[in-house]
């Protein structure tokens, strides 16, 4: 079964510093990957996906994941750290122990706290 | 650009009483799935549909049922609500062929 796992609950960063947000994947198949941002009481953005075309994704705000094969990871990156990117980050797979074959299976979610 | 429409997005019912939440897809989307976010957990998928029929499975209990109208929407029923059925319940739509799923904002069910 496909399933995400994301490494750190809570991760806390400077202004205009790093972000590294870790996503592993366990899937016997080419996994389909997605990282989703949910600001607070507001629904799920989608911020990139990888379906097995660049390894290297591409996504909005100035966020991109690499898909790594070999670490089975799929960890998100932004070089400059803004206020606006607090938020919930939820990596998921489609599919899964809990999506079926379409539904897609999330991972328990990084909280991003952005210090002045 | 047109997103997905959820409403209600507030909703209070008791215990045992029943809801019916609807979820409008972006135009020419043609896929629908329903999801379950409880506090401070992640999301969770229920159902979907393609082309008005039930498309894929996941933790749905057999107190909800849900259905894909011929204009698309959809709607998620919900009976003998339970105090635990209190959760975000987001729709989220795409179009077949491919692979990324569009949010709705959410309804916030709360059973008292």
């Amino acid at each position: 079964a496909q399933s995400v796992t994301q490494l750190g609950s809570h991760v806390s960063v400077s202004e205009g510093a790093l972000v590294l947000l870790r996503c592993n994947y366990s899937s016997s198949v080419p996994p389909y990957l997605f990282w989703y941002v949910q600001y607070p009481n507001q629904g799920l953005q989608l911020l990139l996906k990888y379906t097995s075309a660049a390894t290297l994704v591409k996504g909005i705000n100035g966020f991109e994941a690499e898909f790594k094969k070999s670490e089975t990871s799929f960890h998100l990156t932004k070089p400059s750290a803004h206020m606006s990117d607090a938020a919930e980050y939820f990596c998921a797979v489609r599919g899964g122990s809990g999506g079926g074959a379409d539904g897609l299976t999330f991972g328990k979610g990084t909280h991003l706290i952005i210090q002045p | 650009a047109a997103g997905v429409i959820q409403s209600p997005r507030h909703l209070i019912k008791e215990k045992r009483e029943t809801a019916t939440l609807k979820c409008y897809p972006i135009p020419r989307h043609d896929t629908v799935y329903w999801y379950q976010q409880g506090p401070g957990q992640d999301p969770q998928f229920l159902i979907s549909f393609y082309e008005k029929m039930q498309s894929d499975k996941g933790s749905i209990p057999d107190r909800f049922s849900a259905q894909q109208f011929s204009d698309y929407h959809s709607e998620l029923n919900m009976s003998s609500l339970e105090l635990g059925d209190s959760a975000l319940y987001f729709c989220a739509s795409s179009s077949s062929g491919f692979d990324e799923q569009y949010f709705g904002p959410g309804t916030r069910l709360t059973v008292t």
